[in-house]
C-alpha cells in the first residue's frame, strides 16, 4: 500500500448522473493530484493542488470540477460526463516542497465507465 | 512540445533473462526521470528514479542509465521473474510546470516461466 486510497474503486454511471470520486493521502503530504489513465495513451494530468489551491489546470473541461477542503483529501466531482470519459482516474500526492523534483505516490485508481 | 517516447510498447522475456526499456525525452531542461511499475488492478507504483547529477543506479535488479546528452534514459531488470510482469513507465520532469511529469506510453513486460 502507498498510503493513497481512493473511493470507489469501481463506477458505471450514465451519462446525465452526478458522481463523485474521494481521494485521501495518510502520508502527510501537500500536494495532490488527479490523472487521468486511457488504453495505450499516456497519463493524463489533470488537476494539481499545492496546500489546498490549484496550481495546474490542463485544460479540462468543466464537466470534471476538483475539490481540495484540506491537504489530506481531494474529490473528483462529474457531471454530464461523455462516453469517451470512460478510463482509470488516479490520484497522486507528494511533499510539495519541491516541486518537479518529487516522487509522486499514486493510489489505485477508479475505473470509470460512462454509459 | 513536450513528450516522452518510451520503446518497445511490448516486452516478452524468458525467465532470468534480462529486459530493457528505453525511454527518450525532448526537454533538456528535465531533471528528474522516475520509473513506474503497474500491476493489474493496482496504481503505478515508483520502483527507481534518476535525477540529472548522475548517471547511473542501481537497486538489486533494476538499474537506470541517463545519457543527457542524447536525452536518454533507460530501465534494465535482470534476473527477471514472472513477479516483474506488469506495464512499466517511464516519466521525465516538465519544467515549464513545476509539478507536471510527461509520461511515456508505457511498456507491457511479460516473463515467460
Amino acid at each position: 500500500e502507498t498510503g493513497v486510497t481512493q473511493t470507489p474503486r469501481h463506477l458505471v454511471m450514465g451519462m446525465t448522473n452526478k458522481k463523485s470520486l474521494k481521494c485521501e493521502q495518510h502520508l502527510g503530504h501537500n500536494a495532490m493530484y488527479w490523472y487521468k489513465q486511457s488504453a495505450k495513451k499516456p497519463l493524463e494530468l489533470m488537476f494539481v493542488y499545492s496546500l489546498e489551491e490549484r496550481v495546474e489546470n490542463n485544460s479540462v473541461p468543466s464537466r470534471f470540477s476538483p475539490e481540495c477542503p484540506n491537504s489530506s483529501h481531494l474529490f473528483l466531482h462529474l457531471h454530464t460526463l461523455q462516453p469517451e470519459d470512460s478510463a482509470l482516474y488516479l490520484c497522486a500526492s507528494s511533499q510539495g516542497r519541491t516541486g518537479g523534483w518529487e516522487t509522486q505516490y499514486f493510489g489505485p485508481g477508479t475505473r470509470l465507465l460512462v454509459l | 512540445g513536450e513528450n516522452v517516447e518510451q520503446h518497445p510498447s511490448t516486452l516478452s522475456v524468458q525467465e532470468g533473462d534480462s529486459a530493457v526499456i528505453k525511454c527518450t525525452y525532448s526537454d533538456s531542461a528535465s531533471n528528474y526521470f522516475p520509473w513506474y511499475k503497474q500491476e493489474l488492478g493496482k496504481g503505478p507504483q515508483l520502483i527507481i528514479d534518476i535525477r540529472s547529477n548522475v548517471g547511473e543506479k542501481k537497486d538489486q535488479r533494476i538499474a537506470v542509465t541517463l545519457n543527457k546528452t542524447a536525452k536518454h534514459f533507460s530501465l534494465h531488470i535482470t534476473e527477471t521473474q514472472p513477479e516483474d510482469s506488469a506495464v512499466y513507465f517511464c516519466a521525465a520532469n516538465s519544467p515549464s510546470g513545476t509539478y507536471k511529469y510527461i509520461f511515456g506510453t508505457g511498456t507491457r513486460l511479460k516473463v515467460l516461466a
